[in-house]
């Protein structure tokens, strides 16, 4: 079965902490992996995304995420935490051989503690 | 450039009864989804379309029907609304080429509530 799986359903971090949001998938040909964001009453909006190139893949507001092929996982980092990146983070991942879905985690929201 | 346009923002249905949530889509995208949205059961796909006059079903169809009879319209209808389908509905969209290809944008949601 291909899947993604979030750890950690409620992450809660200081100002100006490090942020690490965790994605692992299961698959067995090669993944195409994305990270989304949603604040809130708002739909998702692409982070950054991993199609084959570069492992280390830079996003938006800071966020940046590795492709670890020998630990099957993609999380989610940004050096130091800001107020308003207070939101919803939802890893998604869609396959080569079936290109038309997309499967998502069950979304990790992250807390900003001033 | 609108991109994906979801109406109704809410709605409050009674049980039994049936409504049809609106999507469109301005990017001449071919691929089109429907997910809803339950806490903590992240995004679930509803139905999907790769084209005018083709849909399939995803990973949670039942109670729900869609149509693509044009590249930017994808209606999800709801018939015989029950509890069950209260949540927040998003409707997707994505290109299948370039740098826009595998890159879902979505639309800002609809939130259903049956009672």
């Amino acid at each position: 079965a291909q899947s993604v799986t979030q750890l950690g359903s409620h992450v809660s971090v200081s100002e100006g902490a490090l942020v690490l949001l965790r994605c692992n998938y299961s698959s067995s040909v090669p993944p195409y992996l994305f990270w989304y964001v949603q604040y809130p009453n708002q739909g998702l909006q692409l982070l950054l995304k991993y199609t084959s190139a570069a492992t280390l893949v830079k996003g938006i507001n800071g966020f940046e995420a590795e492709f670890k092929k020998s630990e099957t996982s993609f999380h989610l980092t940004k050096p130091s935490a800001h107020m308003s990146d207070a939101a919803e983070y939802f890893c998604a991942v869609s396959f080569s051989n079936t290109g038309n879905q997309f499967y998502f985690g069950t979304g990790t929201s992250l807390t900003v503690i001033p | 450039n609108a991109g994906v346009t979801q109406t109704p923002k809410f709605r409050i249905l009674k049980i039994g009864q049936s409504m049809t949530l609106q999507c469109a889509q301005d990017m001449n995208h071919n691929y089109m989804y429907w997910y809803r949205q339950d806490p903590g059961m992240g995004l679930k796909l509803i139905y999907y379309s790769v084209g005018a006059g083709i849909t399939d079903k995803g990973e949670v169809p039942n109670g729900y029907n869609v149509s693509r009879s044009t590249t930017e319209d994808f209606p999800l209808r709801l018939e015989l609304a029950a509890p069950s389908q209260t949540s927040v509905y998003f409707c997707a969209s994505r290109g299948d080429r370039g740098s826009g290809a595998n890159v879902l944008t979505f639309g800002a949601g609809s939130r259903l509530t049956v009672l």
